[in-house]
């Protein structure tokens, strides 16, 4: 089974711009959430998106946002891009049927802010 | 406000030695607590895990004790080895929020040969 899959693995952008982060989930989890993670800050909650809607939000501001698809997959974006944006940005995916709370984490997309 | 606090940034340890992780938590509604394991350059993966209603959970060289009175967690290797190095993030989570976890800041492991 193939794991959870991040693109793309390193970007650099400028202050100002934009940037699209692409995660195709597990087959079959139907739940996607998107994590961030800087130095010393460990791993902050973004977004869940379960069968194409929203399920929960963390603390970020509207420059962050997220959408996914019938497939499953999930693509966030981050408009206006500030320095402090740069950072790991993780996906991971969940089976619906897991009362844990384990999550399956993709390798992580690496943005950069110049 | 941090629900989850790892408040040893690193630990360094001799191998065959026993690691411990600690972590502390504010939210007594949390249902699960899990532990994940990162290197660099590579997501997190699932180490472990325990109920709210368990106070110890075992698996191999890997065993999480529960202290909900005192609202902590440990984690403990034993024996440590220099392939458990990595970052240890603890996590918590609620019923109901689906993909939600909140994570500890972490702490880097060092087994040294």
């Amino acid at each position: 089974k193939a794991g959870v899959t991040q693109t793309p693995r390193y970007l650099i952008k400028t202050r100002g711009q934009q940037v699209t982060l692409s995660c195709s989930p597990i087959s079959g989890h139907r739940s996607v959430s998107w994590y961030q993670q800087t130095p010393g800050q460990g791993l902050q909650f973004l977004f869940e998106y379960f069968s194409e809607t929203q399920r929960n939000k963390g603390n970020f501001p509207g420059r962050f946002s997220g959408r996914q698809f019938s497939n499953s997959r999930s693509e966030m974006n981050v408009s206006t891009l500030e320095l402090g944006d740069s950072a790991l940005y993780l996906c991971a995916s969940s089976s619906d049927y897991s009362n844990t709370g384990e999550l399956f984490f993709g390798e992580g997309s690496r943005l950069t802010v110049l | 406000d941090q629900q989850v606090k790892q408040n040893s940034p690193s630990l360094s340890v001799q191998e065959g030695r026993i690691s411990i992780l600690n972590c502390d938590y504010t939210n007594s509604m949390f249902d699960y607590f899990l532990w994940y394991k990162k290197y660099p350059a590579e997501g997190p993966t699932f180490l472990i895990s325990i109920s709210s209603i368990k106070d110890k959970n075992e698996d191999g060289r890997f065993t999480v004790f529960l202290n909900k009175s005192a609202k902590h967690l440990s984690l403990h290797i034993v024996p440590s080895q220099p392939g458990d190095s990595a970052v240890y993030f603890c996590a918590a989570s609620l019923t109901n929020q689906g993909g939600k976890l909140i994570f500890g800041q972490g702490t880097e492991l060092s087994v040294k040969p």
